[in-house]
Order: structure tokens, then C-alpha cells, then sequence
């Protein structure tokens, strides 16, 4: 079993619609919780950033995180052709020297106009 | 802000060759910094982490002496490839680490093609 899952899709939703990704772990140890955007071709864009449980919200992207189920959630709300994208969850258990990341395979977004 | 660079962008060389890569951060000091290999529609596979003023460490099944890493400075690492061969081609990725936060941010990615 993987660290890390997530769905690789791909996932292809009209403009407009609500995007739900998602991600299961099983290191119960993870305590800061990350979403990259990386487009083709290109480095990850960090997107979203969260420590512990909770939510966060940041313009149409709203980052959930269920620490008791080990399951963590990005919504795009009022999707956008140019979201279309990998989508990648990564984790990590501490902050301080050889800190690491854990990710997920990475869900292929399509918004078709 | 966070701003991370590398260079090139896209190197092809000839097999028996090394290419240097550099990461570059722009507007903040990381004493780490991660090389990350990644293969088409997969994801990122970490090699090696960089701190600066000491060796680097590598994951398991990473060849140090093919892949040499360099933090001589808080803002720039290199990863050179030695005797590079076809099968080294991928798109090589760093990242910063954001002392304090503890988040990284990444290089736009450099794509290695071995002749």
C-alpha cells in the first residue's frame, strides 16, 4: 500500500463545474498538507498549504483536511479552462532539516469549454 | 514571492557526457533544497536532498557519483549528471525549502534528452 493515494483520473468536467479532488494517506504521523498545480511540461505550483486539520480557502479553491479519516480534499469552485492541469497532494510530517514530501500520483484535470 | 529558477530548460547531449543543472533561489535563502526526477505522466520521484555546506543525501537506489549535488551557496544547488545515457532522459525538477513554513517550491523543471 502506498503512503499516498490518489485517484490519476483523468477527470474531464464542463466550465463552471465544481472540481473535487481527493486524497487518502495512511501515515498517521502527516501534519502539513499540500496541493501542487503543474501544467504540462512545467515545475508543480504550490497552490494550497495546510497545517493540521481544517479548511482553508483562497479565492475558488477551498483545501479540506479530515486528519481522523486520513483524507484530504481540494475544491475548485467556477472551474476555468486554464485549470486544466495535474493535480498533485503532498504531505510531509515535520518541517525542520530533512524534511521530505510524500505525493500522490497526481489526478489529470480537463475543464472543456 | 518564493520564486525558484534552473538552468537550462532543456539540455540534449550526447551519451558519455555530463550536463550540470542549476537551482536557483531567487528572492528567499534555502538551506535545503530536493532533486526530483520525473517520468512521463507519473509523478515525482524525490533523489536526492541538498543542504548546504554538508553532503547530500540520497534516496535508496540513487547513484551518488552519477548524480553529484553541489549546495555551495543558500540560494543555488547543482546537479550534474555524469556519463550520461539514454536512459538518464527524464525532466529533472528542483525545489526550495521555505525555512519556517515548511513548504517547497519548485523549479520550472529542466528536460534532460541522452543521445
Amino acid at each position: 500500500q502506498k503512503e499516498v493515494e490518489q485517484d490519476p483520473g483523468p477527470l474531464s468536467v464542463p466550465e463552471g463545474a465544481i472540481v473535487s479532488l481527493n486524497c487518502t494517506y495512511s501515515n498517521s504521523a502527516f501534519q502539513y498538507f499540500m496541493w501542487y498545480r503543474q501544467y504540462s511540461r512545467k515545475g508543480p505550483e504550490l497552490l494550497m498549504y495546510t497545517y493540521s486539520s481544517g479548511n482553508k480557502e483562497d479565492g475558488r479553491f477551498t483545501a479540506q483536511v479530515d486528519k481522523s479519516s486520513k483524507y484530504i480534499s481540494l475544491f475548485i469552485r467556477d472551474s476555468q479552462p486554464s485549470d486544466s492541469a495535474t493535480y498533485l497532494c503532498a504531505m510531509s510530517d515535520y518541517i525542520q532539516g530533512a524534511q521530505k514530501l510524500v505525493f500522490g500520483q497526481g489526478t489529470r484535470l480537463t475543464i472543456n469549454p | 514571492g518564493a520564486v525558484v529558477s534552473q538552468h537550462p530548460s532543456r539540455v540534449i547531449c550526447k551519451s558519455g557526457t555530463s550536463v550540470k543543472i542549476e537551482c536557483r533561489s531567487l528572492d528567499f535563502q534555502a538551506t535545503t533544497m530536493f532533486w526530483y526526477r520525473q517520468f512521463p505522466k507519473q509523478s515525482l520521484m524525490l533523489m536526492a536532498t541538498s543542504n548546504e555546506g554538508s553532503k547530500a543525501t540520497y534516496e535508496q537506489g540513487v547513484e551518488k557519483d552519477k548524480f553529484l549535488i553541489n549546495h555551495a551557496s543558500l540560494t543555488l544547488s547543482t546537479l550534474t549528471v555524469t556519463s550520461a545515457h539514454p536512459e538518464d532522459s527524464s525532466f529533472y525538477i528542483c525545489s526550495a525549502l521555505l525555512a519556517g513554513v515548511g513548504t517547497q517550491y519548485f523549479g520550472p523543471g529542466t528536460r534532460l534528452l541522452v543521445l
